[in-house]
């Protein structure tokens, strides 16, 4: 069970936006700044979004960060066909004194 | 080109050690927190280990604390894992990553760039 909830599974069609959501708590994304992870299949996780809302450079623009209260959204708008991918959210959590992913969402282009 | 590249993964019994390292090129490696990431297989990102720039902060996960020690050796541009009294649970790719900068507390931090992982693979 992860300290993030992210839902299992998202999908949508070229050129759609889709948003995935990371709920927490208070002692986590209440409190520390979100960030999010893309992951291709057998690769290494790469930074999406850090700081809530900032985007890496490289990182187009057709991916948005947002933060409210306990929770997250990461939004990809004009979707493509190579955003298939696992996509995790991060943050540290004070009461745990440890850093805390959710427990991905993998994104299905149809 | 900035890059982290594990080694030391391997198998190994219940109860044994390893010793992970991750060597950075391409930056100066005593500028960064850094932070060791693990996915058991067909599993999530799980947290490990995080170490400040100048060692003046490392952190465990509950899983893992008393058991794994983290350390670097700035002057050698590397980060280590050394893992003792290994478990079943422990199976997984290893991954280090860089974090954004010499924070002395870990909040705020983001990881970027991640090296390619090594595999560990504890069995009888």
């Amino acid at each position: 069970q992860s300290v993030l909830t992210q839902p299992p599974s998202a999908s949508g069609t070229p050129g759609q936006r889709v948003t995935i959501s990371c709920s927490g708590s208070g002692s986590n994304i209440g409190s520390n700044t979100v960030n999010w992870y893309r992951q291709l299949p057998g690769t290494a996780p790469k930074l999406l979004i850090y700081t809530n809302s900032q985007r890496p450079s490289g990182v187009p623009d057709r991916f948005s960060g947002s933060k409210s209260a306990t929770s997250a959204s990461l939004a990809i708008s004009g979707l493509q066909s190579d955003d298939e991918a696992d996509y995790y959210c991060a943050t540290w959590d004070d009461s745990l004194s440890g850093w805390v992913f959710g427990g991905g969402t993998k994104l299905t282009v149809l | 080109e900035v890059q982290l590249v594990e080694s030391g993964g391997g198998l190994v019994k219940p109860g044994g050690s390893l010793r992970l390292s991750c060597a950075a090129s391409g930056f100066t490696l005593g500028g960064y927190s850094m932070i060791w990431v693990r996915q058991a297989p067909g599993k999530r990102l799980e947290w490990v280990s995080s170490i400040s720039s100048t060692s003046g902060y490392k952190y465990y996960a509950a899983s893992v604390r008393g058991r794994f020690t983290i350390s670097r050796d700035n002057a050698e541009n590397s980060l280590y894992l050394q893992m003792n009294s290994l478990r079943d649970e422990d199976t997984a790719v290893y991954f280090c990553a860089r974090g954004s900068g010499p924070r002395p507390v870990p909040t705020g931090d983001w990881f970027d760039p991640w090296g390619q992982g090594t595999r560990v693979t504890v069995s009888s």
